[in-house]
């Protein structure tokens, strides 16, 4: 079946402008991660998703970042006033974890979208 | 979170097995032991996890110590498409993945 879906898969923008990425995660998954990895560190969590409700969003490093997730399904990650320092690659992750789900719940990742902030 | 502890790389000929440890000395009794790996310009894939028993896939195995206090992946015959880091992550499940930097992986033909 499908995987977890990105777009763009790039995404060129310039210094204070506004960017929307999106995640389509496998059907069914009720669980939806975003991370961002800049060059040579591994991915950091952002934010989590249980259904249409944010459960964590304590890694969102300020206010300029935003995520939803409307319908429990799709979701977008908005980055307002973007900073040179906003480049990375935006990974998007689901799974089939419920609440009070098992340790046993893979992740599965989408290829990621490069963010270039000139 | 508990911190894990990987080499930052290793280099293995290929059809060679390759030992891959991690070590977790603050490991708490519901932590599970999770490996990622990640392949050049793709996100991460799951490989391998296990609670306190070794375990095998058809991509690996994971061997862990009776303390718990480590692990060893196992890739039995190292092929070029193994060629990725690897990630060693503790979780209780139901929470965000915390990546280190992983050990990057080289395997010559």
């Amino acid at each position: 079946g499908a995987g977890v879906s990105q777009t763009p898969s790039n995404k060129v923008t310039e210094k204070g402008k506004y960017v929307e990425l999106r995640c389509d995660p496998i059907s069914g998954h009720t669980a939806l991660y975003w991370y961002r990895q800049s060059l040579g560190q591994g991915p950091e969590f952002l934010i989590y998703f249980q259904g249409t409700g944010a459960a964590d969003d304590s890694g969102l490093p300020n206010d300029r970042f935003f995520a939803v997730r409307p319908e429990g399904s799709v979701s977008t990650l908005k980055i307002q006033r973007t900073e040179r320092g906003d480049s990375a690659v935006y990974l998007c992750a689901s799974s089939l974890t419920s609440p009070g789900g098992l340790s046993t719940d893979t992740q599965y990742f989408g290829p990621g979208t490069r963010l270039t902030v000139l | 979170d508990a911190k894990t502890t990987q080499p930052n790389s290793m280099e293995s000929n290929e059809e060679e097995p390759v030992h891959l440890p991690c070590n977790h000395s603050t490991i708490s009794g519901t932590d599970y032991i999770h490996w990622y790996r990640q392949l050049p310009s793709q996100g991460p894939e799951y490989v391998i996890h296990g609670l306190t028993s070794n375990v095998n896939n058809r991509m690996a195995s994971l061997a862990i110590a009776e303390d718990r206090k480590s692990s060893t992946l196992i890739l039995h015959r190292a092929t070029l498409r193994d060629a990725a880091v690897y990630y060693c992550i503790l979780s209780k499940g139901n929470t965000p993945l915390v990546f280190g930097k992983g050990t990057r992986l080289s395997v010559i033909a």
